[in-house]
């Protein structure tokens, strides 16, 4: 069964930039996969960040950014904030309706 | 402005079957593309993708979930259910709905979400 992946949790300075990264277990994540990304802050409802690979949702800050890296769907901030510190999901559509969310990576900003 | 909101028991105790009832404003499932999604969170976890209806009722399930669960809509009570049967306590989570456009595949808005907990 495929698995989408995500590193389970990383770091950036303030000001700094990451690039968290979301794969497949086996093959590559393309355009075709629809990558999409989504902020969570604890006890809240996720909030939808980034689609079809690279489009800002409506109010998003343009410091986040959505990319394909090699065969990896990409999130990247770029001069990160305090308030960034949440869990991040990226979502792959992997055909015949079906969607599937990788682990989560927690980021933290310190 | 289109909004969801998710209702159903806070508590069930295992073997039962739980119904979610998702209740949406500003968009309607007989206008073409539209879809309803549902998402879950067990708590300290990741999410999960469960479910999803279209507006022309094509249905669509988690491979590992499908034998418990069925997706239905009330396009005149702007509402989707979603029953899931057998319930266990690892089952115990936030459960989302959310709308999703036919063709983007991403969930553009999303309801507040209710907590199940699943315990004798």
């Amino acid at each position: 069964q495929t698995v989408v992946t995500q590193e389970p949790s990383f770091s950036v300075s303030p000001g700094g930039t990451v690039t968290l990264t979301c794969g497949l277990s086996s093959g590559s994540v393309s355009t075709n996969s629809f990558p999409s990304w989504y902020q969570q802050t604890p006890g809240q409802a996720p909030r939808t960040l980034i689609y079809t690979t690279n489009t800002l949702s409506s109010g998003v800050p343009d410091r986040f950014s959505g990319s394909i890296l090699g065969n990896k769907a990409a999130l990247t901030i770029t001069g990160a904030q305090a308030d960034d510190e949440s869990d991040y999901y990226c979502v792959l559509y992997m055909g015949s309706g079906i969607s599937l969310f990788g682990g989560g990576t927690k980021l933290t900003v310190l | 402005q289109v909004t969801l909101r998710e209702s159903g028991p806070a508590l069930v105790k295992p073997t039962q079957t739980l119904t979610l009832t998702c209740t949406f404003s500003g968009f309607s499932l007989s206008t073409s593309r539209m879809c309803v999604t549902w998402i879950r969170q067990p708590p300290g976890k990741a999410l999960e993708w469960l479910a999803r209806i279209d507006w022309d009722d094509d249905k669509y399930y988690s491979t590992s979930l499908k034998t418990r669960l069925t997706i239905s809509k009330d396009t005149s009570k702007n509402q989707v259910v979603l029953t899931m049967t057998n319930m266990d306590p690892v089952d115990t989570a936030t459960y989302y709905c959310a709308r999703i456009r036919s063709g983007s595949y991403f969930f553009d808005s999303w309801g507040q979400g209710t907590l199940v907990t699943v315990s004798s």
